[in-house]
């Protein structure tokens, strides 16, 4: 069956550390998987967008990888800061029924705290 | 990126009645999307509301409990019809910018508690 795991529910960090967030996917050959930031009683925000064909891809401090090979993407934030506090969800496409109608899948999501 | 605003923004409903959610989006969007995040769960995918047309709806959710309207480029809703405290959730319009997987913006959701 088709999956996606992100690798803990909550994630402490201390302030100026680089945070390290991983999502894994099964059975799916996604084109592309994108990084989500939700802050409670909010929709997500979207982050960043990285290709099958592009290994890594950095917005200011934040920094994704994606390897096929491994069905994995890591998301990092350097010089971690309190305000980068906040529920990290990836997501990728799915295609489905005859006509190759797509949609996005969302992981559980990854709870982060920085502590100051 | 586009502005979206949701009506209303929470509510408590009592077991067997019906809410309607309004999304508003201040540009024309080709693509809007329903999505229900229940408590500590990531987003799951009602819908994908179609101007001019019927809804296009996921496994599982069916139109006689989400009915769901889109008369124009700008605009959906989203109806909750019979309600149970299961339907109790966050309730979330996006849109995309082209195609159904381009990146995705969300409206700030509806927090719906069923009693």
């Amino acid at each position: 069956s088709q999956k996606i795991e992100q690798n803990s529910e909550a994630l402490n960090i201390q302030e100026g550390k680089t945070a390290t967030l991983t999502c894994n996917y099964t059975n799916y050959s996604p084109a592309y998987l994108q990084w989500y930031r939700q802050d409670p009683g909010r929709g997500p925000v979207f982050l960043l967008l990285i290709r099958e064909n592009e290994k890594e891809k950095r917005k200011e401090r934040l920094k994704v990888t994606f390897d096929t090979t491994l069905k994995q993407s890591l998301f990092h934030i350097t010089a971690s800061q309190p305000a980068d506090s906040a529920t990290y969800l990836c997501a990728l496409e799915e295609k489905y029924g005859i006509q190759g109608a797509q949609k996005l899948v969302f992981g559980q999501g990854t709870r982060l705290t920085i502590n100051p | 990126s586009a502005v979206i605003s949701q009506k209303p923004s929470r509510d408590i409903c009592q077991r067997g009645t019906s809410l309607t959610i309004q999304c508003q989006v201040d540009s024309q969007v080709t693509m809007m999307f329903w999505y229900r995040q229940q408590p500590g769960q990531s987003l799951t995918l009602i819908a994908t509301a179609n101007q001019g047309s019927e809804a296009t709806y996921e496994s599982g959710f069916v139109i006689d409990k989400f009915p769901i309207s889109r008369p124009n480029l700008t605009f959906s809703t989203l109806t909750v019809s019979n309600m149970s405290p299961e339907d109790s959730s966050i309730y979330l319009c996006s849109v995309g910018a082209r195609l159904s997987t381009d990146t995705q913006y969300f409206g700030p959701g509806t927090r719906l508690t069923v009693l």
